[in-house]
C-alpha cells in the first residue's frame, strides 16, 4: 500500500461546478498535510496547509480528518485556471521529510 | 528574487555517463531536497540535506550521490546513468524542518538516458 494515495482521476467539470479530492495516507504518526498544484510541465506549487478543524481559503476548502487517515480538498465554482494536477503531501512526524501522492488531475471544461 | 534554480533543464545521457545536477537557492534555506517525479508515481524524496556540510538519503537513493558543501548548492550526482533514471528531477528548499513550512521547487531538470 502506498503511503499517500490519491484517485489520478481526471475529473472532468464543467465551469462553476464543485469538484471534491480525497486523500489517504497510512502513517497515523504523520504531522501535517499540504496540498499542492501542479501545472503541466512545470514544478509543484504550495497551494494550501491542511489543519485540523479544517480552514478556507477563498473558493478552496481543506478538510483532515485523522481518525480515518484521509484529507479532503473541495473547490467551488471552479474556473478554467483551476485545471491541474493537484498533490496531497503528508509531512511525517519527524517533520522532516514530504512523502507525495501520485496527484489528481483536474480538467475544468467551458 | 530568483528562488530555488536547477541546472540543466534538459539533458540526454548514454547509459553509463556520468552527470551532476546543480540546484541553487537564493533564501537562506537550511533544508534541500532532491525528488524525481514519475507518471503516475507522484515525487519520491532521493536525498535531502538538513544544512551545510550534512546530507541523507531519502526514499530511493540507490544510483545517486549528493554534496553540499555550500549552503546556497545542493548537487545531485549520477556516476553511471542507467535507463531507470529516466525522469523529472526536481530540487526544493525549505526554511527548516518544521512541517508547516512549505517546499520551494525548482522549475525541474527532465533526464532522459538512452
Amino acid at each position: 500500500r502506498k503511503e499517500v494515495e490519491q484517485d489520478p482521476g481526471p475529473f472532468n467539470v464543467p465551469e462553476g461546478a464543485t469538484v471534491a479530492f480525497n486523500c489517504t495516507y497510512s502513517n497515523s504518526a504523520s504531522q501535517s498535510f499540504f496540498w499542492y498544484r501542479q501545472d503541466c510541465r512545470k514544478e509543484p506549487k504550495l497551494l494550501m496547509s491542511v489543519y485540523s478543524s479544517g480552514n478556507e481559503d477563498g473558493r478552496f476548502t481543506a478538510q483532515l480528518n485523522r481518525a480515518s487517515q484521509y484529507i479532503s480538498l473541495l473547490i467551488r465554482d471552479s474556473k478554467l485556471s483551476d485545471s491541474a494536477t493537484y498533490l496531497c503531501v503528508v509531512c511525517n512526524n519527524a517533520g522532516n521529510m514530504l512523502t507525495f501522492g501520485g496527484g489528481t488531475r483536474l480538467m475544468v471544461k467551458p | 528574487n530568483a528562488g530555488v534554480t536547477q541546472t540543466p533543464k534538459f539533458r540526454v545521457l548514454k547509459t553509463g555517463q556520468s552527470m551532476t545536477l546543480l540546484c541553487a537557492q537564493d533564501m537562506n534555506h537550511e533544508y534541500m531536497y532532491w525528488y524525481r517525479q514519475d507518471p503516475g508515481m507522484g515525487l519520491r524524496l532521493i536525498h535531502y540535506s538538513v544544512g551545510e556540510g550534512t546530507t541523507a538519503k531519502g526514499e530511493v537513493p540507490d544510483g545517486y550521490n549528493v554534496s553540499r558543501l555550500k549552503k546556497q548548492n545542493f548537487l545531485l550526482g549520477l556516476e553511471s546513468a542507467a535507463p531507470s533514471q529516466t525522469s523529472v528531477y526536481f530540487c526544493a528548499s525549505s526554511e527548516d524542518r518544521k512541517g508547516n513550512q512549505p517546499q520551494h521547487f525548482g522549475d525541474g531538470t527532465r533526464l532522459s538516458i538512452l
